[in-house]
Parts: structure tokens; C-alpha cells; sequence
């Protein structure tokens, strides 16, 4: 049992690239979560996923898009980099844990991508 | 939203208890308080999680008073090995803030 994988750990683009960033779990979760974190500072809600074939967006989605490929499968892109989105990238999931309220789902998180855009 | 408010640093001597206080003023009826903690280079790992009173597990106490405008994370006799960055979360899934955090430095 991997848990959260992500690939690749670590990535360096040039402005205007683009790039891919995967991520998956085997846990059976339903929702997934891209985060982006800067140095210092906490994680920000890029993108989610509450159940397969949705998406919504969180707190930072300009600049980003995503895919939930299937259940395990939660994709983050980048269209063209720009070096404000040098950050390291965290991507997790979490299962409902019952029951009406908010909050009770623990998030299970990846190692992180580090990306560099110069 | 409900917005959390920790401090930014704490430091502790092995073997201590540590408290670390967290502020949340519009805590919503529905809403769980979770605490996860984050070492240099990893993601953040979930410790504990409650709604009212005292929850407790095998590695942290969380207090809850009954007005929930509040909530404080105990780490029981702490090791170098809990300097980290503790993250107090109130909300749901689809509105999880994370702050800044409170930067733990256990010395010995």
C-alpha cells in the first residue's frame, strides 16, 4: 500500500514551458486535492476533486488545470510556466468519513513535487 | 470561512509538554477542527481531529472548550523528533486552510 505517489519529485522548466504533474492513491479515496506551498508559508488549495469525473476550483486555480483520470488518477497541468509558480506541489486524498459534518475527512498527502521555473 | 489563528513559533526542551493554541471565532456549527503536522520536505500528516471536549489518540491531546471559539493541540514529553510545523484546520473539504502554522523547535 503506496499511498499518495507523485511524479516527478522534482522538476525544472523554462518560462512558457508546460508540464504535467501526476499524482495517485490506492486507497479507494473519492476526493483528491492538488496544494501548492511556497516557502514559508502554509499550504493553498489549487484545485479538487470530490468524486471521479468532478473538478472544482480552490483558492489558486489561475495558471492551472486538472484532470481526475479515474478513481486513482488526479493530474495537475501547467500550460505555460511562469516563475511565480516556482513552488513545491503536494497532492492528496481523502475518504468521507460519515456522518453530516464538515471536517471529519483526513487528508493523506504525497511526498511533493519541487518545481523550479526560470 | 472560519479563520484559524496560531502563533507563528514556539520552542520546547525535550521531555516537556507543549501546548499549541489555535483560534477559530466563526467556527461554524457543523465544522470538525483538525490538526495535522508537516517535517521539512514532506507533506502534512494528519494527528488528530475532534468537535467538542477532549479527543486523545497515541500521539496527541486536542481540548476543546464548550464555546469551540478555540481549540489546543498537547504533545505530551516532546523529542527532538517533533520539530515540525503543527497546522490547525477548521472546515470542510472544500475550503481547507492551512495558514502559516506554528513552527515547533524541540531543543535539547
Amino acid at each position: 500500500n503506496a499511498g499518495v505517489t507523485q511524479t516527478p519529485k522534482f522538476q525544472v522548466l523554462k518560462t512558457g514551458q508546460s508540464m504535467t504533474l501526476q499524482c495517485a492513491q490506492d486507497m479507494n479515496h473519492n476526493s483528491m486535492y492538488w496544494y501548492r506551498q511556497d516557502p514559508g508559508m502554509g499550504l493553498r488549495l489549487i484545485y479538487y476533486s470530490a468524486s471521479e469525473g468532478t473538478t472544482d476550483k480552490g483558492e489558486v486555480p489561475n495558471g492551472y488545470n486538472v484532470s481526475r483520470l479515474n478513481k486513482r488518477e488526479f493530474s495537475l497541468r501547467l500550460e505555460s510556466a511562469a516563475p511565480s509558480q516556482t513552488s513545491v506541489y503536494f497532492c492528496a486524498s481523502s475518504s468521507l468519513a460519515g456522518g453530516p459534518r464538515k471536517g471529519q475527512e483526513t487528508q493523506y498527502f504525497g511526498p511533493g513535487t519541487r518545481l523550479l521555473v526560470l | 470561512l472560519a479563520k484559524t489563528t496560531q502563533p507563528i513559533s514556539m520552542d520546547s526542551y525535550e521531555g516537556q509538554e507543549v501546548n499549541i493554541t489555535c483560534s477559530h471565532n466563526n467556527i461554524a456549527t457543523n465544522d470538525y477542527i483538525t490538526w495535522y503536522q508537516q517535517f521539512p520536505s514532506q507533506g502534512p500528516r494528519f494527528i488528530i481531529q475532534g468537535y467538542k471536549t477532549k479527543v486523545t489518540n497515541e500521539v496527541a491531546s486536542l481540548f476543546i472548550p464548550a464555546d469551540r471559539k478555540s481549540s489546543t493541540l498537547s504533545l505530551p514529553r516532546v523529542s527532538l523528533s517533533d520539530t515540525a510545523v503543527y497546522y490547525c484546520l477548521v472546515g470542510d473539504r472544500n475550503d481547507m486552510r492551512f495558514g502559516a502554522g506554528t513552527r515547533l523547535t524541540v531543543k535539547p
